[in-house]
């Protein structure tokens, strides 16, 4: 079975760190993009970041720039999102996510989401 | 960023009805959009890439449209299975987008 799991989300201060993991099964890891995407509670859905298979490209949306650090191990079939100077508005759950194809961004397989809230 | 635009931003419909709802990109995207549907509690689920092309699985009465700037989700006769929140996202430019959603609801 296709799977995405993800771990590491939790209850954080404002200015600290977290590091969130998302373990991939049932397909060829290193054959995709992957992403990760958030939604803040009540809201909608908002890319957050991407890396390319052997992860020499790494993208992001602006609000995390500096802050977020996208990476992955394809050797544990393992994505990682490493969140420093955490931020109230960083509050949601945040998912992993992988393309339907090798170089697309819809996303087919979405795993269930771990819930980062940053408060004091 | 390529901002999109859903509308509307809900409505009621009743089962059986034909519901359309629209995404436009502020920008060209060739056919680089997808729709989701989110039910509460639960991750999205792709039902249609490239503005038209049903994700597999994906029930026949869902169908999409557009290219460029203008795209539509239709699903020609409403299950109580469909109420839910969708979603268009462009995957044409970073960073990647998405509209605000669509919540469709029982009336």
């Amino acid at each position: 079975e296709v799977q995405l799991v993800e771990s590491g989300g939790g209850l954080v201060q404002p200015g600290g760190s977290l590091r969130l993991s998302c373990a991939a099964s049932g397909f060829t890891f290193n054959n995709y993009w992957m992403s990760w995407v958030r939604q803040a509670p009540g809201e909608g859905l908002e890319w957050v970041a991407n890396i390319k298979q052997d992860g020499s490209d790494k993208y992001y949306v602006d609000s995390v720039k500096g802050r977020f650090t996208i990476s992955r191990d394809n050797a544990k079939n393992s994505l990682f999102l490493q969140m420093n100077s955490l931020r109230a508005e960083d509050t949601a759950v945040y998912y992993c996510a992988r393309p339907y194809t090798r170089v697309s961004d819809a996303f087919d397989i979405w795993g269930q989401g771990t819930v980062v809230t940053v408060s004091s | 960023a390529i901002r999109m635009t859903q509308s509307p931003s809900s409505f009621s419909a009743s089962t059986g009805d034909r519901v359309t709802i629209t995404c436009r990109a502020s920008q060209g995207i060739s056919s680089y959009l997808a729709w989701y549907q989110q039910k509460p509690g639960k991750a999205p689920k792709l039902l249609i890439y490239a503005a038209s092309t049903l994700q597999s699985g994906v029930p026949s009465r869902f169908s999409g449209s557009g290219s460029g700037t203008d795209f539509t989700l239709t699903i020609s006769c409403l299950q109580s299975e469909d109420f839910a929140t969708y979603y268009c996202q462009q995957y044409y430019d970073y960073p990647r987008t998405f509209g605000q959603g669509t919540k469709v609801e029982i009336k």
